[in-house]
C-alpha cells in the first residue's frame, strides 16, 4: 500500500532556483492538499485541489504554484525559491465524502540557501 | 480565518504519567480529528469525532468532542516512550467541508 508518496524527500536549492515537488496518491481521492510545516507554526495550507484540473489557494499561497493535471498527482512548484521557503512540505489527500480524514505523505524537506 | 488554539505547546513527562491536551475555537466545527506525527514522518490519524458530546477511545487514548462544538480534548493514559511526537488537533468547519483547520500542535516528550 503506497498511499501518498512525495518526491523528492530532500532537496537543497540556491535562492532563485526553481523546483517542483511531486505528490502521488493511489487511493482515488478527489481532494489533495499541500501544507508546509515550520517549528511552532503547525501545518499551514498552501494550495489545495478538489478535483482534476482545479486548484485553490490556501492560507500561505504566495511564491508557490500548483497543478492537478491527473487525479492521482498534485504538483507544487517554486518558481524562484527564497530562504523563507525553507520548510518541510507535506502532501495529503482525502475522499470527498464524509469523514474528513486526511492521509499524509512522509514529507519533503527543502532547504533554500 | 478560523483558528484552533491548542494547548499546551509542549509537555515533558515521565513514563507512566497521564497526559491531557486540548483545542478550543471561537467557531463551531462539525468534526474533530486528532493526529500524531512521529519524528521525520507525516501525521497519522488517531481518533475522529463526529458528534457533539461524543467520547471515543483508541487503546490508551481517549478524546471528546465538546458539547458546544467549539472544543475537544485528548487524553493519553500511562504514557510510554513511543508516545513521543507532535499531536495535532484538526477541525472541519461548518459549511467548509473542503479544508481542515489545524492547531499548532503539542510536542510530547516522555522520559523513560
Amino acid at each position: 500500500n503506497a498511499g501518498v508518496t512525495q518526491t523528492p524527500k530532500f532537496r537543497v536549492l540556491k535562492t532563485g532556483q526553481s523546483m517542483t515537488l511531486l505528490c502521488a496518491q493511489d487511493m482515488n481521492h478527489e481532494y489533495m492538499y499541500w501544507y508546509r510545516q515550520d517549528p511552532g507554526m503547525g501545518l499551514r495550507l498552501i494550495h489545495y485541489s478538489v478535483g482534476e484540473g482545479t486548484t485553490a489557494k490556501g492560507e500561505v499561497p504566495d511564491g508557490y504554484n500548483v497543478s492537478r493535471l491527473k487525479k492521482q498527482n498534485f504538483l507544487l512548484g517554486l518558481e524562484s525559491a527564497a530562504p523563507s521557503q525553507t520548510s518541510v512540505y507535506f502532501c495529503a489527500s482525502r475522499d470527498y465524502r464524509g469523514t474528513g480524514e486526511l492521509f499524509f505523505g512522509e514529507g519533503s524537506r527543502l532547504t533554500v540557501l | 480565518g478560523q483558528q484552533l488554539n491548542q494547548s499546551p505547546q509542549s509537555m515533558f513527562i515521565q513514563e507512566g504519567e497521564d497526559v491531557s491536551m486540548n483545542c478550543t475555537s471561537s467557531s463551531i466545527f462539525n468534526t474533530w480529528l486528532w493526529y500524531k506525527q512521529d519524528p521525520g514522518e507525516g501525521p497519522v490519524l488517531l481518533i475522529a469525532l463526529y458528534k457533539a458530546g461524543e467520547l471515543t477511545s483508541n487503546g490508551r487514548l481517549t478524546a471528546q468532542f465538546g458539547i458546544t462544538r467549539k472544543d475537544s480534548f485528548l487524553n493519553i493514559s500511562a504514557s510510554i516512550p513511543s508516545d513521543v511526537g507532535i499531536y495535532f488537533c484538526a477541525g472541519q468547519p461548518v459549511g467548509g467541508s473542503e479544508k481542515l483547520v489545524f492547531g499548532k500542535g503539542t510536542k510530547l516528550t516522555v522520559n523513560p
